[in-house]
């Protein structure tokens, strides 16, 4: 069965490096999306991404934040300077259709 | 904002038994879905159920949906231990395209 993946599934940064998440969503789907998790809350939603644009964001996904898909199987998720509370389990998602997502297994970003 | 809350927080039950948890949310929605998350591990999806559904099931899973309530439940029949795990409901609204998670329920079945 066809299924989201991501790597790294562990980075640790220092406080103001620039990370990249990657994810690489099922193939015929046209919808990506992030969410984060910090440890023991609610799944957030970060951000979603169709037509190779960003269709929708959440107050959390600022300046800071961007996504892309820089080629037809890759979707990243880029944080340009990395603070202590971005801290967080980072989870992609793909669907076909809007509601049905499919979620990677995450990747664990720790930043020191 | 539309929002899914579960109740309970944490579940024990002896493995053989029933769980049962509980969701709500404030707005109104197009879905209901249901995922559950190992400890530290991503999100499995379990079941959706539309809006203009009562009630569906999926093997050991049930779910109801109250939408005059705002409310759904998740059932599931003859625990094991490997059902140990968070569960989350989610729900989407007719625009927009996000999922908005609850806080989830933390189940421990006991063997």
């Amino acid at each position: 069965e066809p299924e989201v993946t991501q790597t790294p599934s562990h980075q640790v940064t220092q406080m103001g490096q620039e990370v990249i998440l990657r994810c690489v969503p099922i193939s015929n789907h046209l919808y990506f999306y992030w969410y984060r998790q910090i440890l023991g809350q609610k799944v957030e939603f970060l951000v979603s991404f169709y037509n190779n644009e960003i269709s929708e964001k959440s107050e959390i996904f600022d300046d800071q934040f961007s996504v892309e898909r820089p080629d037809g199987s890759n979707f990243t998720l880029k944080i340009r300077s990395t603070k202590l509370e971005d801290s967080a389990m980072y989870f992609c998602a793909s669907s076909l259709v809007v509601f049905e997502q499919y979620f990677g297994p995450g990747t664990r970003l720790t930043v020191t | 904002s539309q929002q899914g809350e579960e109740d309970p927080q944490a579940l024990s039950i002896q493995e053989g038994e029933n769980a049962t948890m509980n969701c709500s949310y404030k707005t109104s929605i197009n879905n209901l879905q249901w995922y559950r998350q190992n400890s530290g591990r991503g999100l499995v999806h379990l079941i959706l159920i539309r809006s203009n559904e009562r009630e569906k099931h999926s093997g050991r899973l049930r779910v109801t949906l109250d939408t005059s309530k705002k409310s759904s439940s998740l059932l599931i029949t003859a625990s094991r231990a490997a059902d140990t795990a968070s569960y989350f409901c989610a729900t989407d609204a007719w625009l927009g395209n996000k999922l908005v998670f609850g806080a989830g329920t933390i189940l421990r079945v006991k063997s």
